[in-house]
């Protein structure tokens, strides 16, 4: 089945500390996004690839790093630099073109304390 | 000014009842329309594509109102499992690429009460 995996489900980390979320898709995809939400609130980007080894910062970019070596990944890192990073994480993936829609993943809850 | 607004509600309606959401975007260039609905701690899934004449699925309809910026989500006879969080998308014009970016709403929430 094609589809959006992401991993772990749930993480918890300690202040301070790098993690990485992966995100893999099998759709052939060209465009991959990341999306942090918050309680309440709506999908704000934070990073997006529309072809391999090429990114561009969303609108919250400050605190996080991505890479696109494959076209099937796109890792996200939260670093420590970041200030709240306790959120929901979401990755999608799209055709190239905007009249597609998007795909998710089924997110992966970080809590930082 | 956001650019892409949505009323968050919550909207509480009883089952059967019609319901109307509306969302409006700021930039004039945008293009490409969608509905998602979220339920509570998982991800988006697609409803429906937004097309300019307007299009229906079963009991939704969706329009799009270029003059005034605006499109909306009309749910009919409404189920109580129609409860959950619809986000609207709207891809707007970014960067000196030219690219066109995702951008949600917040989202409105749909509580159906028996």
């Amino acid at each position: 089945d094609g589809g959006i995996t992401q991993s772990p489900k749930y993480l918890f980390r300690k202040e301070g500390q790098n993690v990485t979320l992966s995100c893999e898709q099998n759709l052939n995809h060209d465009a991959m996004y990341w999306y942090r939400q918050d309680p309440g609130q709506g999908l704000r980007l934070i990073y997006y690839s529309q072809i391999v080894n090429d990114f561009q910062k969303g609108d919250i970019a400050e605190g996080y790093s991505v890479s696109r070596e494959k076209k099937e990944s796109f890792p996200l890192t939260v670093t420590s630099a970041q200030k709240n990073p306790t959120a929901f994480y979401l990755c999608a993936s799209r055709s190239g073109t905007a009249s597609y829609e998007q795909y998710f993943g089924p997110g992966t809850r970080l809590t930082v304390t | 000014r956001k650019e892409v607004e949505q009323d968050p509600g919550p909207f509480n309606v009883p089952e059967g009842a019609t319901v109307a959401f509306n969302c409006t975007y700021s930039n004039s260039a945008s293009q490409s329309f969608f509905w998602y609905r979220q339920d509570c701690r998982k991800e988006p899934k697609l409803l429906m594509s937004v097309y300019s004449s307007g299009n229906e699925d079963g009991r939704f309809t969706a329009q799009l109102n270029r003059a005034s910026q605006y499109i909306s989500l009309l749910i009919r006879d409404s189920k109580l499992s129609d409860s959950a969080t619809y986000l609207c998308v709207v891809n707007i014009v970014s960067g000196a690429g030219g690219s066109y970016i995702p951008t949600f709403g917040r989202g409105t929430s749909l509580i159906v009460h028996p």
